[in-house]
């Protein structure tokens, strides 16, 4: 399997604080995407970060990108309550083709 | 997302029986995807098309099926549905250069 993880699975935090999750992929990318996940709804893209690219910021987003590493970062800075969620990272993989998607990493922001 | 829809939203099936998961778009996007998320795995790639008349296996292809019926609608079938097929199964779209892709509000399959 292609699928990378994310890390922490869970992580729980106090409104105000960051929040820094990790992933770790396996093969060659084009680009490294996060999504987001509201529970038992539907993804919602939040970066992308291409391969050329070691860091990316969106907002309150901040991403990094390791490719000799084989891992991301994603933080959430001043986290709000509305940021719970899972928050999941996607590969493109060695052809393009196809994304493959970590595990995922539960985030609660307690107010 | 309103502009990806999946249906039926919620199914309670039993073993053996055959179900259809049908995804619409109106979005203009020429590729689409079906997933499933099971608990702790995150999600895996069932099947993907590029256009009408590509479809290509994914990841864990076996005991599917799918049909790219127009450019907006691509279903997935459960021939023979298995316990083991309980999940929650995600349609996304991408198109043109953009490669983000668009989910829909998932369909929670139970296998009986």
């Amino acid at each position: 399997s292609q699928q990378g993880e994310e890390d922490p699975q869970a992580l729980s935090i106090q409104e105000g604080e960051n929040a820094t999750m990790n992933c770790s992929y396996k093969t060659s990318i084009n680009n490294l995407q996060w999504y987001r996940q509201n529970s038992g709804r539907g993804l919602v893209h939040l970066i992308l970060i291409r391969s050329n690219e070691r860091e990316k910021h969106s907002g309150r987003l901040r991403v990094t990108l390791d490719t000799s590493k084989k891992s991301s970062s994603l933080l959430i800075t001043a986290s709000r309550a509305a940021d719970t969620a899972s928050y999941f990272c996607a590969t493109d993989g060695s052809t393009g083709n196809q994304f493959y998607f970590g595990t995922g990493t539960s985030l609660t922001v307690i107010p | 997302d309103a502009d990806v829809t999946q249906t039926p939203r919620n199914r309670i099936t039993k073993t053996g029986k055959r179900i259809m998961l049908e995804c619409s778009q109106t979005k203009g996007h020429d590729r689409m995807y079906w997933y499933r998320q099971d608990p702790g795995l995150g999600l895996r790639l069932i099947y993907y098309s590029f256009d009408v008349k590509d479809i290509n296996k994914g990841e864990i292809s076996d005991g599917y099926s799918v049909s790219r019926q127009a450019q907006a609608k691509f279903s997935l079938s459960l021939e023979s549905a298995i316990p083991n097929q309980t999940a929650l199964y995600f349609c996304a779209t991408s198109g043109g250069w953009e490669e983000t892709q668009y989910f829909g509000p998932g369909t929670r399959l139970l296998v009986l």
